[in-house]
């Protein structure tokens, strides 16, 4: 596809359950972000994977997010256990190259907004 | 920890007018910055993206210029217009982690 992809759209869901939200990066883009956005509230960066790896996961709200990302496209974000506080919108990047390098420019999806009952 | 202020929160202009937008930072250790708008309900489109060596971008009536050793990053925008009107972000990236500012609310009268 021409750009980043989400999904869902959107997500509603009850307190305790767990989610995943998917994230398909531009093609040949090795680096892919993702970002947390509560309502009123600035983006909030939650982790970075340069290939399959993560160099710093400390940007996870808790040890109930976890992320992965396979064959250095395609990644996950699981919330377990969600709680209403987790509510906002999930947005997800992309960049050609990673954190580190002078040009990386980020190319974001249209997010997954997630609401917890 | 790399703090990001953007100044002013808001801003309401006529058409028409030149403006300057605001953003700092408290860690000079960057290696670029990117300037984003993002629409009510919408992700974020990248507007001008400046390296560390870089002062400047230019892209049509947008220019971003960037001093790193004061923290200070501008976005002017020329003749503004009512499509004008959106959140202006900038985005400081460091070694691990991007820190986005609160952001500036524009909105421009036709």
């Amino acid at each position: 596809g021409a750009g980043v992809s989400q999904s869902p759209s959107n997500k509603v869901t009850e307190k305790g359950k767990d989610v995943e939200l998917r994230c398909d990066p531009i093609s040949g883009h090795t680096a892919l972000y993702w970002y947390r956005q509560s309502l009123g509230q600035g983006l909030e960066f939650l982790i970075y994977f340069q290939g399959n790896s993560a160099p710093d996961k400390s940007g996870l709200p808790s040890d109930r997010f976890s992320a992965e990302r396979t064959g250095g496209s395609v990644s996950t974000l699981t919330i377990q256990r969600t709680q209403q506080e987790d509510s906002a919108v999930y947005l997800c990047a992309s960049s050609l190259e990673g954190l580190g390098a002078g040009y990386n420019e980020q190319f974001f999806g249209p997010g997954t907004r997630l609401t917890v009952l | 920890k790399q703090e990001v202020t953007q100044i002013p929160a808001a801003l309401s202009v006529p058409e028409g007018e030149n403006l300057v937008l605001n953003c700092s930072f408290t860690d000079s250790a960057i290696y670029n910055l990117q300037w984003f708008r993002q629409d009510p309900g919408k992700g974020l489109t990248s507007l001008l993206l400046i390296q560390s060596s870089q002062r400047e971008q230019t892209s049509g009536r947008l220019n971003a210029s960037l001093d790193k050793s004061s923290g200070r990053s501008t976005l002017y925008i020329a003749a503004s217009q009512p499509g004008d009107s959106a959140t202006y972000l900038c985005a400081v990236n460091g070694g691990f982690k991007t820190i986005f500012g609160a952001g500036t609310r524009l909105f421009v009268k036709a």
